[in-house]
């Protein structure tokens, strides 16, 4: 079974500070993905990778960046958390080849900041 | 550009009836995919049936089917025998050969009574 696993379920922070949210997946995959998800608004890309220290814009990446060190781990970093970036995140990961395109989806951080 | 259109933001059906989730999309692409995804309260999103758009045969999984209407450019989900555990949100998403993103829908929130 694929897994995708996320640092938190829930997290608190103050505006302004520094947020790292990370996602790990133990099945090789070379795709990567954060969305955010909104009431009303379904998922909406931020950040995707397609291979270590590879990264492409999403549909709404202001206000956030991505680091992609090893081909597992998918960070997403709000440099300077704003009360709009309250939301849910969600990482997902996907075989880039072959005939699965499924995405796999970890549980989802829910962030609130204050 | 590609969108994926979810008309009805709630629905409900009684437990053991069938219920139909709608779903249309627009895309300029010739070969692509749909796939239905499933988020359960406070669960992790997964995958519930995926159709090729070359296949002409209505995929099914289960208690899940699909109508797949090309020419219409319409998806819908068909749950037979509606369960308590089918309580979800449903999200509808687009995707291509030619991208590795996916397009998501604004979901349909789906309750199943007793």
């Amino acid at each position: 079974d694929v897994k995708v696993t996320q640092s938190s379920r829930y997290l608190v922070k103050r505006t302004g500070e520094k947020v790292f949210l990370e996602c790990v997946q133990d099945m090789d995959h070379e795709n990567m993905f954060w969305y955010r998800q909104d009431p009303g608004l379904g998922l909406r890309l931020i950040y995707f990778s397609y291979d270590v220290k590879m990264k492409e814009k999403g549909d709404i990446p202001e206000g956030y960046s991505v680091s992609r060190e090893k081909k597992e781990r998918f960070s997403l970093i709000l440099e300077s958390a704003s009360t709009n970036q309250t939301s849910m995140y969600l990482c997902a990961s996907r075989l880039r080849t072959g005939t699965t395109y499924e995405q796999y989806f970890g549980p989802g951080t829910r962030l609130t900041v204050t | 550009a590609q969108t994926v259109t979810q008309s009805q933001p709630e629905m409900s059906v009684q437990e053991a009836e069938t219920v139909t989730l709608s779903c249309t999309y627009d895309t300029s692409e010739n070969n692509y995919y749909l796939f239905w995804y499933k988020q359960p309260p406070s669960r992790q999103m997964i995958l519930v049936i995926r159709q090729e758009a070359y296949k002409q045969q209505n995929a099914t999984e289960n208690r899940f089917s699909v109508n797949f209407q090309k020419a219409a450019k319409s998806f819908s989900l068909k749950i037979s025998d509606s369960q308590l555990g089918d309580t979800a949100m449903y999200f509808c998403a687009l995707g291509s050969y030619n991208t590795d993103k996916l397009i998501f829908g604004t979901g349909t929130r789906l309750q199943v009574f007793p």
